[in-house]
C-alpha cells in the first residue's frame, strides 16, 4: 500500500532563511504527488503538483524516485509562509477513485 | 468562491447524539470525500463517493456512515457521537487527477 512520510511535524526557521520540508513516499509506479498548505483556520489549498513542475509562492518541489522523496523548498521564507503543509499521493490501481493518502502534516514556523 | 461550502462550521453535542455534517458542491465534481484532520495523524480518510448513491469505506469509517442522493449533496452523519470524534472535518472533491479542492471545515466538539 502506498504511504507518505512527513518526518517533522515541527519546523521553525528564520524569515529569509531556506526552509525544506521533507516528503517521503512508498509507491508502485509513477506517482504524481502534491503539496497542499493551510493557513491558520482556513482551508486547505493545492500549492503545488509535481507534475505541472510550477513554482507557487515561491515553493518547488523536486521528485526523486531514487530517494522516493517530494520535499518542498524555498529558498528565502516569509512569515506569511507559516501554515501547515501536507505532502500527497494518489492511491494506486485502477479504481482509486481520485483518493489521496496524505503525510502527517508539517506546521511550519517562520520568525521575524 | 471555492465553490464547495460545508455546514455546519462549528458543532458541539452530547456524547450519543447523531450529527449529520453537509457538504454541497456547485463544480459538478464527480468524486467527493470525507476526512477528519487531527494532530498527529493529518489528514484520514473517513468515506468517499464516486457517484450518486455510490460510496465507499475509508480508512476510519468506524461509527460514520454517508449518503449522496444528489451529485452536489455529500452528507457525513454521525450515528452515535463519541468523545473520540471530536475533531475537524474536511470535504473534498475531485474529478480524480487534478487534486482535490476542499471545504472550509467542519469543527465537532463531542462532550
Amino acid at each position: 500500500a502506498q504511504r507518505v512520510t512527513q518526518p517533522e511535524k515541527l519546523l521553525s526557521v528564520f524569515k529569509g532563511a531556506p526552509v525544506e520540508l521533507k516528503c517521503n513516499y512508498s509507491y508502485s509506479g509513477s506517482p504524481e504527488l502534491f503539496w497542499y498548505v493551510q493557513y491558520s483556520r482556513q482551508r486547505l489549498q493545492l500549492l503545488l503538483r509535481h507534475i505541472s513542475r510550477e513554482s507557487i509562492k515561491g515553493f518547488t518541489a523536486d521528485l526523486n524516485k531514487g530517494e522516493t522523496s517530494f520535499h518542498l523548498k524555498k529558498p528565502f521564507a516569509q512569515e506569511e509562509d507559516s501554515a501547515m503543509y501536507y505532502c500527497a499521493l494518489p492511491n494506486a490501481g485502477g479504481t482509486s477513485y481520485g483518493k489521496l493518502t496524505f503525510g502527517q502534516g508539517t506546521i511550519l514556523t517562520v520568525h521575524p | 468562491d471555492a465553490g464547495i461550502t460545508q455546514s455546519p462550521r462549528h458543532k458541539v453535542t452530547e456524547t450519543g447524539t447523531p450529527v449529520t455534517l453537509r457538504c454541497h458542491q456547485t463544480e459538478n465534481h464527480r468524486y467527493m470525500y470525507w476526512y477528519r484532520q487531527d494532530p498527529g495523524h493529518g489528514l484520514r480518510l473517513i468515506h468517499y463517493s464516486y457517484g450518486v448513491k455510490d460510496t465507499d469505506k475509508g480508512e476510519v469509517s468506524d461509527g460514520y456512515s454517508v449518503s449522496r442522493s444528489k451529485t452536489e449533496d455529500f452528507l457525513l452523519t454521525l450515528e452515535s457521537a463519541t468523545s473520540s470524534q471530536t475533531s475537524v472535518y474536511f470535504c473534498a472533491i475531485s474529478e480524480g487527477t487534478y487534486g482535490y479542492t476542499f471545504g472550509s471545515g467542519t469543527r465537532l466538539t463531542v462532550v
